[in-house]
């Protein structure tokens, strides 16, 4: 069964300060692996996407994550933060459930603050 | 805009009462999930669509939940007799058949008291 672990719950940052938020899954096979933020009162909105392909994925607003394989790791990273950044960010890794169907198993989130 | 949309936003009802919610997908996406987001479960699946049909209903916490869509687009979630434990943010999800990525609408905050 798939499973992710999202290893801090809550991360602080100064601004301009790099992030890291950190993510570790557990599949029987290749997965496809996303990250998502959550605004206050807002829907998810997706970041970036790893499916096999590259393993360095950049994503939107600066983020960027490397799946590394041989530490079942799909870490988050942003090299300078803005305030605009503080949400919660969820890992999440997809399941095939059956023949061209797949569900989502979400990590339990990481809350990001950026001090001024 | 196209993406995914809820409604309502906000909805408070009382101990015992029934709610409807609603989710309109993005155009053209045969799949469509739910999802319940509550303080201390984290995001929990609750059904899936494949088009008209549920293969999926294996996260519904219990039989007061019930889902349908109908003409491939529009679902409703339906909870009977609600309950203060269903309090929490319902989140709906659409994609493209076969299509891994998902897009999800902005939440429907549910409060029961």
């Amino acid at each position: 069964a798939q499973s992710v672990t999202q290893l801090d719950s809550h991360v602080s940052v100064s601004e301009g300060t790099p992030v890291l938020l950190r993510c570790n899954y557990s599949s029987s096979y290749s997965p496809s692996l996303f990250w998502y933020v959550q605004h206050p009162n807002k829907g998810l909105q997706l970041l970036l996407k790893y499916t096999s392909a590259a393993t360095l994925v950049k994503g939107i607003n600066g983020f960027e994550a490397e799946f590394k394989k041989s530490e079942t790791s799909f870490h988050l990273t942003k090299p300078s933060a803005h305030m605009s950044d503080a949400a919660e960010y969820f890992c999440v890794v997809s399941d095939k459930v059956n023949t061209g169907t797949y569900k989502y198993i979400f990590g339990t989130g990481t809350r990001l603050k950026v001090l001024a | 805009g196209a993406g995914v949309s809820q409604s309502p936003s906000n909805k408070v009802t009382e101990k015992g009462k029934d709610v409807e919610l609603r989710c309109d997908p993005i155009s053209g996406h045969t799949a469509l999930y739910w999802y319940r987001q509550s303080l201390g479960q984290g995001l929990e699946f609750l059904i899936y669509f494949q088009g008209n049909s549920a293969p999926d209903k294996s996260g519904l916490p219990s039989d007061r939940f019930s889902a349908e869509r109908t003409g491939g687009s529009v679902s409703t979630l339906t909870i009977q007799r609600t309950q203060q434990e269903d309090s929490a943010v319902y989140l709906c999800a659409s994609s493209l058949e076969r299509q891994e990525t998902q897009y999800f609408g902005p939440g429907t905050r549910l409060l029961v008291l």
